[in-house]
């Protein structure tokens, strides 16, 4: 089973200014790592799936890079909607897995 | 427009069972790998189960921790997925989602229905 540590669990940042967020796989893994933000009482939404893929619609401000075992999702010049729970997943072999979220906070 | 609704859910002591169902709309469900996700403060989110094509034989996968305790199904004629759910824990409260896999992973979601586990 590939475990994906995620961090941070929780970040705090004022708008404009830049989130990363890093997801390290216990396996390689390629480039097959998805992004998903899920508000207070929704349920998740995919915002950029493998190959560091954007969904059509999700804002530019939103990237991922990585391959392999280190991914990174970025936020440019955060805005006060961004705030939400922030999840990774593998989607390169079963079972699917999880990273374990990072809270994103506004000052 | 793309819809998924998950119902069943409910309050069931520990060492019972519970089946979720999930209708699905908007897309073509036959074509679709299904699966169900669950979320709990605890765990986060978990990947639970999943069931494939008519052409795969309908061949499901199970998380380790509901193998042998949960059974997926599918009725592509009436566009729904199935969670059969028995000799039910404590561990596996929480919100579940039904999830297509398609071209993307798990790239529509359901509202969820919440499942509590207690004596």
């Amino acid at each position: 089973e590939t475990t994906v540590t995620q961090s941070p669990a929780s970040l705090s940042v004022a708008t404009g200014e830049k989130v990363t967020i890093r997801c390290i796989t216990s396996t390689d893994i390629d480039d097959d790592m998805n992004w998903y933000q899920q508000k207070p009482g929704e349920p998740p939404k995919l915002l950029i799936s493998e190959g560091n893929t954007l969904r059509p619609g999700v804002p530019s401000r939103f990237s991922s890079s990585g391959y392999g075992t280190d991914f990174v999702f970025t936020i440019e010049n955060t805005l006060s909607e961004d705030v939400a729970d922030y999840y990774c997943l593998q989607s390169d072999n079963m079972p699917y897995t999880f990273g374990g979220g990072t809270k994103l906070e506004i000052k | 427009e793309v819809k998924l609704e998950e119902s069943g859910g409910g309050l069931v002591q520990p060492g019972g069972s519970m089946k979720l169902s999930c209708v699905a709309s908007g897309f073509t469900f036959s074509n679709y790998w299904m699966n169900w996700v669950r979320q709990s403060p605890e765990k986060g989110l978990e990947w639970v189960a999943e069931i494939r094509l008519k052409s795969n034989n309908y061949a499901t996968h199970y998380a380790e921790s509901v193998k042998g305790r949960f059974t997926i199904s599918r009725d592509d004629s009436k566009s729904s997925v199935y969670l059969q759910m028995n000799n039910l824990r404590a561990e596996d409260t929480g919100i579940y989602y039904c999830t297509p896999y398609g071209n993307y992973v798990f790239d529509y979601w359901g509202q969820g229905t919440t499942l509590t586990v207690s004596s």
